[in-house]
């Protein structure tokens, strides 16, 4: 297994259109995250997923914000009608829930341009 | 509530010199303190965690944190940088360590040959 991997890396659109980034978690990682880095800040939790639940949601993410992961395996993140202030790395990471510590592995992110 | 706070946005060192990022954390709960690097164009990895076990925790690539309860605080030191060190460094926190992470807004770490 390679890692995780997000798919595309840049996306560049217009404001107004709709966005869709997927997510490829590690093969047997049951929990997957998704976070926004904006430029010169640290990354943000938005949501995450065990299997196919979705847990909990930041209050970053907006109703144009969506966010699924149907069998339990990759995740998509829509962003609908587009904004200049979505311009933004979203990263994804996956790890193995479990009672201790797991390390969360993050995959190359996806940079978003909002023009 | 937990949060982190990284002091210093760019840190400066010359090749062979120590390096020392700093991190201070807010947590309500004993926390899970963590260091991650961030190379240009790449996503974030690990470089070492502290789970309430030994308070000196030794990384990857010869770095390593001290946690000090007293102190709140979980700084990041190196003995000698390399110009491969040169990245955006970023302190994190989590309440349990199985749920989201808070990060810190990063140093970014130059080494001068």
């Amino acid at each position: 297994d390679t890692g995780v991997s997000q798919d595309p890396r840049h996306k560049i659109t217009k404001r107004g259109q709709n966005v869709t980034f997927r997510c490829d978690p590690i093969s047997e990682h049951n929990r997957l995250y998704w976070y926004r880095q904006t430029l010169g800040q640290g990354p943000e939790f938005l949501t995450y997923f065990q299997n196919e639940a979705q847990l909990e949601k930041s209050r970053l993410l907006s109703d144009r914000f969506s966010a699924e992961r149907p069998k339990g395996s990759f995740s998509t993140l829509e962003i609908q009608r587009t904004e200049q202030g979505d311009s933004a790395m979203y990263l994804c990471a996956s790890t193995i829930a479990g009672a201790t510590y797991n390390e969360q592995f993050f995959g190359p992110g996806t940079r978003l341009t909002v023009l | 509530a937990q949060s982190v706070t990284q002091l210093g946005s760019h840190v400066s060192v010359s090749e062979g010199a120590l390096v020392l990022l700093r991190c201070n954390y807010s947590s309500s709960v004993p926390p899970y303190l963590f260091w991650y690097v961030q190379y240009p164009n790449q996503g974030l990895q690990l470089l070492l965690k502290y789970t309430s076990a030994a308070t000196l925790v030794k990384g990857i690539n010869g770095f390593e944190a001290e946690f000090k309860k007293s102190e709140t605080s979980f700084h990041l030191t190196k003995p000698s940088a390399h110009m491969s060190d040169a990245a955006e460094y970023f302190c994190a926190v989590s309440q349990n360590g199985a749920n989201n992470l808070f990060f810190g807004t990063g140093t970014r770490l130059t080494v001068i040959p």
